[in-house]
């Protein structure tokens, strides 16, 4: 069965430093991975989508992640931190169970940004 | 823009109560889902639907059941309200093309149920 983990539950970064929120997962089959952000009081949103048409995947408001087989990780990073990223991240992996795709969340990862 | 919207943002209800969360979607997508988000335990899916009148249970089932009567609209019903069932619920819908797993789920601004 697929399955995420979200390393850290808590992280906290100084603005303009830079930004990882990790990410592993565990998958029988090639995976769709995706990080969705989640601001406060609102539904979650698409940061970006790993479809394994590249392994460097951009994503919007700067962040992007990295496909690493090896590792089984897709950790999401951007270089410089602005105090409107504090948010919640979850990292989800995909699998179609012949009526759907169904999404696996990971527990999620709150982001904070200091001046 | 896809929309998905929910019925309530906020709502109280009395243990025992029936309990109706509404989720319509504007995007003709044929897949729609609900989810409760605790702190700590991330999304975790009650139910879902492929297709009209189509239900499927998720990962916790338990104490809820869906009904989907046309394509725009999925709504999670909640027999009989219990304290532990209060959460924060949120609606997906996604479109699903033959056997693709890639397509992304649009998400509803959530319902936050509390149940006394």
């Amino acid at each position: 069965a697929q399955s995420v983990t979200q390393l850290g539950s808590h992280v906290s970064v100084s603005e303009g430093a830079l930004v990882l929120l990790r990410c592993n997962y565990s998958s029988s089959v090639p995976p769709y991975l995706f990080w969705y952000v989640q601001y406060p009081n609102q539904g979650l949103q698409l940061l970006l989508k790993y479809t394994s048409a590249a392994t460097l995947v951009k994503g919007i408001n700067g962040f992007e992640a990295e496909f690493k087989k090896s590792e089984t990780s897709f950790h999401l990073t951007k270089p410089s931190a602005h105090m409107s990223d504090a948010a919640e991240y979850f990292c989800a992996v995909s699998r179609y169970t012949g009526g759907g795709n169904k999404l696996t969340f990971g527990t999620g990862t709150q982001l904070k940004v200091e001046l | 823009d896809v929309k998905v919207t929910q019925s309530s943002r906020y709502l109280v209800k009395r243990t025992g109560e029936k309990v109706f969360l509404e989720c319509v979607q504007d995007m003709d997508h044929e897949n729609m889902f609900w989810y409760r988000q605790d702190p700590g335990l991330g999304l975790r899916l009650i139910y879902f639907s492929y297709d009209v009148k189509m239900k499927e249970k998720g990962d916790i089932p338990e104490g809820y059941s869906v009904s989907r009567e046309k394509k725009e609209r999925f709504s999670l019903i909640l027999e009989s309200a219990s304290t532990n069932q209060t959460s924060m619920y949120l609606c997906a819908s996604s479109f699903s093309p033959g056997t693709s797993s890639y397509n992304e789920q649009f998400f509803g601004p959530g319902t936050r149920l509390t149940v006394l």
